[in-house]
């Protein structure tokens, strides 16, 4: 079955301060994988699309990665913000089949950012 | 920019009413989704849409039903409302089912009481 895992569950860490979320996944054959940011009480928005033969991607004080041979991807993020607290959730998408059913979601990293 | 608009932010039912939770975009999609969205257990999909008329389920359509009469609106019902529906609920759509960028909603709060 199908899977996206990520970790940590939780992070709070100070403004100013860098941090990384891990996302690993099982989906195959691999298609894409985004990762989407939540804020509290609002719908994700995506932050970037990781395909296949892309290895790093910057948007902003984001930077996500993706090694398709150990089917891990991880989200950076540089001099933190208060407004990047949030949930960040990753999804993988799969080549094969149609239907929703080619999306797998992980359950989100909830990140706080402190002052 | 891609719109996606929920009928309500938030929303409080009695247990057995009959709710319509209702999504619509502006994007001419061909692909709608309803999830629902629980602490710990992040993001589940109830029902999906690929085209007028036509539903899938998805991994958790118990206790829900859907409706799509029109490309841009896509309807969710909770046939009689229970406790454990009380979540949150995303519409989303796309243009292609595979593709992971869905354009979400903001979303529904629904307490059941």
């Amino acid at each position: 079955k199908n899977q996206v895992e990520q970790s940590p569950q939780s992070l709070i860490i100070l403004e100013g301060k860098n941090c990384t979320l891990q996302c690993n996944y099982t989906v195959s054959p691999f298609s894409n994988l985004r990762w989407y940011k939540q804020d509290t009480g609002r719908g994700p928005v995506s932050l970037t699309i990781m395909t296949f033969s892309e290895n790093t991607k910057s948007n902003g004080r984001y930077t996500a990665t993706l090694d398709a041979d150990t089917k891990q991807s991880s989200l950076h993020i540089t001099a933190s913000q208060l407004s990047d607290s949030a949930s960040y959730i990753c999804v993988v998408s799969a080549r094969s089949g149609g239907g929703a059913d080619g999306l797998t979601f992980g359950k989100g990293t909830h990140l706080i950012i402190q002052p | 920019d891609v719109k996606v608009t929920q009928s309500s932010r938030y929303l409080v039912k009695r247990t057995g009413e009959k709710v319509f939770l209702e999504c619509v975009q502006d994007m001419d999609h061909e692909n709608m989704f309803w999830y629902r969205q629980d602490p710990g257990l992040g993001l589940r999909l109830i029902y999906f849409s690929y085209d007028v008329k036509m539903k899938e389920k998805g991994d958790i359509p118990e206790g829900y039903s859907v409706s799509r009469e029109k490309k841009e609106r896509f309807s969710l019902i909770l046939e009689s409302a229970s406790t454990n529906q009380t979540s949150m609920y995303l519409c989303a759509s796309g243009q292609t089912a595979l593709s992971t960028e869905a354009f979400f909603g903001q979303g529904t709060r629904l307490t059941v009481v």
